[in-house]
Parts: structure tokens; sequence; C-alpha cells
């Protein structure tokens, strides 16, 4: 079956730090990936995803390179800030495997930014 | 134009009761997915409808349930709660898909407490 592994947080750093949240997956398809953020007592935002290998999704800052030799698709942002605290999903959609719009999510790494 | 909106927002109810949890979709989305999210298991897809039928369902007992309607609102109902039930359900609308995958707009979710 599907599965998405990122790593576990909370990620600490402090205003303007560069940023890295790793995120692998398995998949038996062709899957698009996607990354989500959830804000305090809020739901889930979609913040970028990619649908085919060496697809580059980008928003707000952040971006992330669907890479299909390493199943991998790392989040980075080059200088974060205070708001970008948050809670962040890396998840995979894989419709030609009969699955309609599912989606599998990791386990979700929390942000904290200090300022 | 309007988001996904979730009621109730939070609930608190005793064990072996049942509950109803709706979802209002974005308009013109027919397609409505249930999460349920927990600290222990993350974000867990529970059933996607589309146009009044079950389309897809994960691994949940058959306790969980829902029904969509035919101006794509839906209801999911759970029965004989349990304290593991406890959890912060999420609803997704997204455009039709028969293949390939579109966007999905969350909720802000509605926070279930059983007692």
């Amino acid at each position: 079956g599907n599965s998405v592994t990122q790593m576990e947080g909370p990620v600490t750093l402090s205003e303007e730090a560069f940023l890295t949240i790793n995120c692998t997956y398995t998949a038996t398809g062709y899957p698009s990936l996607f990354w989500y953020v959830q804000y305090p007592g809020e739901g889930l935002q979609l913040l970028l995803k990619a649908t085919k290998a060496d697809d580059k999704g980008s928003n707000k800052g952040f971006e992330a390179t669907y890479r299909k030799e390493t199943t991998s698709f790392h989040l980075e942002k080059g200088s974060v800030q205070v708001s970008d605290s948050a809670v962040y999903f890396c998840a995979l959609s894989d419709p030609g495997n009969n699955a309609g719009n599912m989606l599998t999510f990791g386990g979700g790494t929390r942000l904290m930014v200090k300022p | 134009k309007a988001g996904v909106t979730q009621t109730p927002r939070y609930l608190i109810k005793t064990r072996g009761q049942q509950v109803t949890l709706s979802c209002s979709p974005i308009s013109g989305h027919r397609s409505v997915s249930w999460y349920q999210q927990t600290p222990g298991q993350g974000l867990q897809f529970l059933f996607e409808y589309f146009s009044e039928t079950q389309r897809n369902k994960g691994n949940f007992p058959g306790r969980f349930s829902g029904r969509q309607f035919s101006n794509s609102r839906s209801e999911m109902n759970v029965s004989t709660l349990e304290l593991g039930d406890s959890a912060l359900y999420l609803c997704a609308s997204s455009l039709v898909s028969d293949r390939g995958f579109y966007e999905q707009y969350f909720g802000p979710g509605t926070r279930l407490t059983v007692t």
C-alpha cells in the first residue's frame, strides 16, 4: 500500500533560518505529491503540489521537488518567519490505483520559529 | 466563494452515544471526503462520497458511516461512541474526478470529545 514518512518534530528555528522538512513516500502507482499546512485551531491548507516526476511546486517562498529516483518530496524555505510556525503535512494521492481522491498523509512536522 | 463549512465545531458526547457531523462543500464541488485526526494515529482517511455514492472507504469499523445528499452536503455518523473516537474530524471537498486528482479544500473540522 501507499505510505508517507516525514521527519518528526518539533523543528525549532530562528527567524530567517533555512528550513528543510524531509518527506519520502511509497506508492504502487504514479502519485501526485502535496504539502499541507495546519495553523493552530484550523483545518488544512494546501501549500504546494507536484503531479509528476521532476515537477517543482512552490508557494509563499516554500518549494519542493518531486524526486522519483529517491521517492522524496522535501519541503524547503530559504528564510522562515515567525508566521510560518505551524504543522506541515506531506501527502500523496494515487488516483491511478483506484483510490479516487483519497490522500495518504505523513505524521506531520511541527515547526516553531522564534523571533 | 464560501469555503467548506462544518457543524458543529465542538461536540462533547458520552461513551455509547451516537453523533452526526455535517459538512457543506464549496459550491460546485461534488466530491466530499472525511478524515480523522488524532495525536496518536495522525490523519486517516475515513471515506469519500461522490454523487451520493461512497466511492472509497478507509480502514475504520462499521460504526463509522456517512452519506451524501443531492446538494452534495455530507454527513458522517459514529454510533456507539468509544473514548478512542475523540478526534478532530475534517471534511474536504473537491471538484469531480474520474481519474486524476483535484485539489481538496478542507474545512476547519469538528472537535469531538468522548467522555
